[in-house]
């Protein structure tokens, strides 16, 4: 079974707006990945975050974390048409298991 | 090389019949993990290696599936005896892997397989 999920499983917006994706996952984590996937290619490290981490930034990326809801968010300001991907969140110890994904869709 | 390779990109094969895919992880990775993506899915965990050994098998859908890796370097998936459901994208990744703190995964760009 996956250890997150992923909310929304869809979403559409136009470039120049913020896109905030939410994670929530089952176990107590050493820390949270966040990756991206363009269509039919392998995923990408966006960013990771530590268990004892709140907040964490790179570029136009905004990763948050609660340990007490188990949830974290991802947030990318002033989207992009290129930022149209999946977007997966990802958690574990020995072996990472991911979400069930975003699809993020950023008209121009 | 600089990246992870995988191989072949795509595979188109009749059921039942046997398939092997290849992984090349980044050198001097000592964990190296395969996923399965299903078409507009997300992914499923299948098996991970730290150096030769495969400490969890657990993700492995049944017996026709299984996967070495030797020289801790190149690790081969094999499929037995495909079936239809077998169809998906096979990723492969690798890190530095420090057990219980399992960092960022370089993934490669997946193999395609289409049993018909």
């Amino acid at each position: 079974s996956q250890q997150g999920e992923e909310d929304p499983q869809a979403l559409s917006i136009q470039e120049g707006e913020n896109a905030t994706m939410n994670c929530s996952y089952k176990t107590s984590i050493n820390n949270l990945q966040w990756y991206r996937q363009n269509s039919g290619r392998g995923l990408v490290h966006l960013i990771l975050i530590r268990s004892n981490e709140r907040e964490k930034h790179s570029g136009r990326l905004r990763v948050t974390l609660d340990t007490s809801k188990k949830s974290s968010s991802l947030l990318i300001t002033a989207s992009r048409a290129a930022d149209t991907a999946s977007y997966f969140c990802a958690t574990g110890t020995d072996k990472l298991i991911f979400g069930t994904g975003t699809r993020l869709q950023v008209f121009p | 090389g600089a990246g992870v390779s995988q191989s072949p990109s795509n595979k188109v094969t009749e059921k039942g019949k046997d398939v092997e895919l290849r992984c090349d992880p980044i050198s001097g990775h000592t964990a190296l993990y395969w996923y399965r993506q299903r078409l507009g899915q997300g992914l499923e965990f299948l098996i991970y290696f730290q150096g030769n050994s495969a400490p969890d098998k657990s993700g492995l859908p049944s017996d026709r599936f299984s996967a070495e890796r030797t020289g801790e370097s190149v690790s081969t998936l094999t499929i037995q005896r495909t079936q239809q459901e077998d169809s998906a994208v096979y990723l492969c990744a690798s890190s530095f892997g420090t057990g219980g703190n399992t960092g960022e995964l370089f993934f490669g760009e997946g193999s395609r397989l289409t049993v018909l």
